[in-house]
């Protein structure tokens, strides 16, 4: 059970916009700690996709984009291409938890 | 550009104690402003951060896994260790270690990172 909840699957057609959430709580997200978003392509590591919400570090394209309301926070991908079909991560720090770093669940996404 | 490589035996008994290494490169690993953190992932699973440490030495660590974990830092050489101890199957897992941006409030995020290693623990 992740302390962040990320849907386990979406799925959307080349060139369609989809939508990845990441729901916290209060001790996190909610207490207006930022939430950052990592690409996991099969078999290689985890890449910084999103930092502090909305950043895109060098590289990213901006077809990429990130948003933070209450306690939830989105990751947003237009112009959908089969490069990224991957499993994306959201991560926050939670201040309950010993000042933790804590990650949702995951979610894969696939280009139809 | 900065990178990681993890080290380390990718099999390991039950019981025993997984040690695993990180070298930084293209960087020093006394820069200010970052921690090194330590991250795993068992097969076909999420992320699951395990703790950090600062070149100073000063270390958090996962409350859930905190009782075995121990981070070390050798700035001499430019490398970050981890020794997670008793270990079962349930530590099998790929073992990330990555750069860790941390801001004041306690924002932090990891990038980059390194390849990853496998360890896994069986008899």
């Amino acid at each position: 059970q992740s302390v962040l909840t990320q849907p386990p699957s979406v799925s959307g057609a080349p060139g369609q916009r989809v939508t990845i959430s990441c729901t916290g709580s209060s001790s996190n997200i909610g207490a207006g700690y930022d939430v950052h978003w990592y690409q996991q392509l099969p078999g290689t590591a985890p890449k910084l996709l999103i930092y502090g919400n909305s950043n895109r570090p060098s590289g990213v394209p901006d077809r990429f984009s990130g948003s933070k309301s209450g306690t939830s926070a989105s990751l947003a991908i237009t112009g959908l291409q089969a490069e990224d079909e991957a499993d994306y991560y959201c991560q926050s720090y939670d201040s309950s938890l010993s000042g933790s770093s804590v990650f949702g669940g995951g979610t894969k996404l696939t280009v139809l | 550009q900065l990178q990681l490589q993890e080290s380390g035996p990718g099999l390991v008994k039950p019981s025993e104690t997984l040690s695993l290494t990180c070298t930084v490169s293209g960087g020093s690993i006394s820069s200010s402003s970052y921690y090194w953190g330590w991250i795993r992932q068992p097969p076909g699973k999420g992320l699951e951060w395990i703790g950090s440490i600062y070149y100073s030495g000063s270390t958090y660590y996962n409350p859930s896994l905190k009782s075995r974990v121990t981070i070390s830092v050798d700035t001499s050489k430019n490398q970050f260790s981890l020794k997670l101890s008793s270990v079962t199957a349930a530590d099998t897992a790929v073992y990330y270690c990555a750069r860790q941006v941390t801001m004041v409030r306690g924002d932090n995020w990891f990038d980059p990172w390194g390849q990853g290693t496998l360890v896994t623990v069986s008899s």
